[in-house]
């Protein structure tokens, strides 16, 4: 199974700012198969990004993905109030499918 | 538009099963791998099981393997996930998310239900 390890586990940050997650895999991700997700509190999840730099229907440009080998950055350029939840990478290359632990983006 | 109700949750003794139901609607679910997600109070999210569109396929994660049964009926547009001998750890939010469609192999999830609680607590 492939381990997805995210950092940092918090970020804090103010509105406007520049935020830059990442997700680090154990072993190549085949094809770019990653995702990222937004979850609020009390909510389920939200797909942002799929194969590693392809944002979901809806999704604000403002949120972007990238890959260096088995290293993924999500990158959010200017945080909106809105934007403070927590962030879960997900692998799809190989069953089963694992997620990271997450990084939660607070309010400095 | 495009919605996952969850249904089924509750409280149950750790041995006994539970039988969790997902609604469909706004799509044609038929079209569409189905998965299950999980998560524990104060945890992160952990996949569980997917279905492929037509039922053919079944993936599970190691965790619940033999014990829990994802399943579809896409005349009645739902998913089901009967989940037998549950232990004290099963207890979490469980939510069905949505695949592709035609797809006979877990990718990601685009749409997601709100979930619903089970307790597993003697």
């Amino acid at each position: 199974e492939i381990v997805l390890t995210q950092s940092p586990g918090t970020l804090s940050l103010s509105p406007g700012e520049r935020a830059t997650l990442s997700c680090r895999a154990s072993q190549s991700v085949s094809s770019s198969y990653l995702a990222w997700y937004q979850q609020k509190p009390g909510q389920a999840p939200r797909l942002l990004i799929y194969g590693a730099s392809s944002r979901a229907t809806g999704i604000p440009d403002r949120f972007s993905g990238s890959e260096f080998g088995t290293d993924f950055t999500l990158t959010i350029s200017r945080l909106e109030p809105e934007d403070f939840a927590v962030y879960y990478c997900q692998q799809y290359g190989i069953s089963p499918l694992t997620f990271g632990g997450g990084t939660k983006v607070e309010i400095k | 538009q495009v919605q996952l109700v969850e249904s089924g949750g509750g409280v149950v003794q750790p041995g006994r099963s539970l039988r969790l139901s997902c609604a469909a609607s706004g799509f044609t679910f038929s079209s569409y791998a189905m998965h299950w997600v999980r998560q524990a109070p104060g945890k992160g999210l952990e996949w569980v099981a997917l279905i492929s569109y037509d039922g053919s396929n079944k993936y599970y994660a190691d965790s619940v393997k033999g014990r829990f049964t994802i399943s579809r009926d896409n005349s009645k547009n739902t998913l089901y996930l009967q989940m037998n001998s549950l232990r004290l750890e099963d207890t979490a939010v469980y939510y069905c998310a949505r695949d592709l469609p035609y797809s006979n192999r877990p990718y990601y999830m685009d749409v997601w239900g709100k979930g619903t609680t089970v307790s597993v607590s003697s």
